[in-house]
């Protein structure tokens, strides 16, 4: 079958670094999203990878690794306003999207 | 865990005519459903939500006659694209909220549409 994982929760302190992992098994690869998601509100694109490495934008980056069938986001310089859910998504070889069930960051002051 | 799945996967068909996506939720009730429209490597735009047994509200600039959604159960809602054109090709995808996690969003695998 297919499946995404990605840890349910974490938290981390403002200011601080955080990076949030997410594996996936899926019938073929054809790219993988990072979006955010505040409460109430539509999902945010953050980033797309297909090639293997790190794609930095600002205070986030991602990294993908095929091989592994791996990515993590990370964010830098932690602000209160980063606090949200991060899903992460992979189109798969029918190029349908595989979503996982999202990470639910807490930042802390 | 939540499971929302869609139909159909992949979708072409001529400009003018019609086409209706399904999407359900499997093993749970949905009381509030959201449909989305993706463009390349950009955000997930948020079309309409709709909750079961009353009308969609839609954003703004999004025509409610062309794209027609109806939500007749707390487990199905469609989305029909009337009179189809080229740029109403794009990937179109529904979450769903509901079920044991009143607040969770679960997303559907998405529809792939092209309009010819």
């Amino acid at each position: 079958g297919q499946n995404i994982d990605q840890p349910t929760e974490m938290t981390a302190t403002e200011g601080a670094i955080v990076q949030i992992n997410c594996t996936y098994q899926t019938s073929g690869f054809n790219g993988l999203f990072w979006y955010q998601q505040h409460a109430g509100e539509a999902p945010t694109f953050l980033s797309y990878n297909v090639l293997d490495g790190l794609e930095e934008k600002g205070r986030f980056s991602s990294f993908l690794s095929r091989s592994k069938g791996y990515s993590y986001l990370l964010l830098k310089e932690l602000q209160m306003k980063d606090s949200a859910s991060y899903l992460c998504a992979v189109i798969d070889s029918n190029y349908q999207l595989i979503w996982g069930a999202g990470t639910k960051l807490i930042i802390k002051p | 865990g939540a499971v929302v799945s869609q139909h159909p996967s992949r979708v072409i068909c001529k400009s003018g005519t019609s086409v209706k996506i399904e999407c359900r939720s499997l093993d749970f009730q949905a009381t509030t459903m959201f449909w989305y429209r993706q463009f390349p490597k950009k955000s997930l735009m948020l079309m309409a939500t709709s909750n079961e047994g009353s009308k969609a509200t839609y954003e703004q600039g999004v025509e409610k006659d062309k794209f027609l959604i109806n939500h007749a159960s707390l487990t199905l809602s469609t989305l029909t694209v009337t009179s189809a054109h080229p740029e109403d090709s794009s990937f179109y995808i529904c979450s769903a909220r509901g079920g044991q996690e009143a607040n969770e969003q679960y997303f559907g695998p998405g529809t792939r549409l092209t309009v010819t």
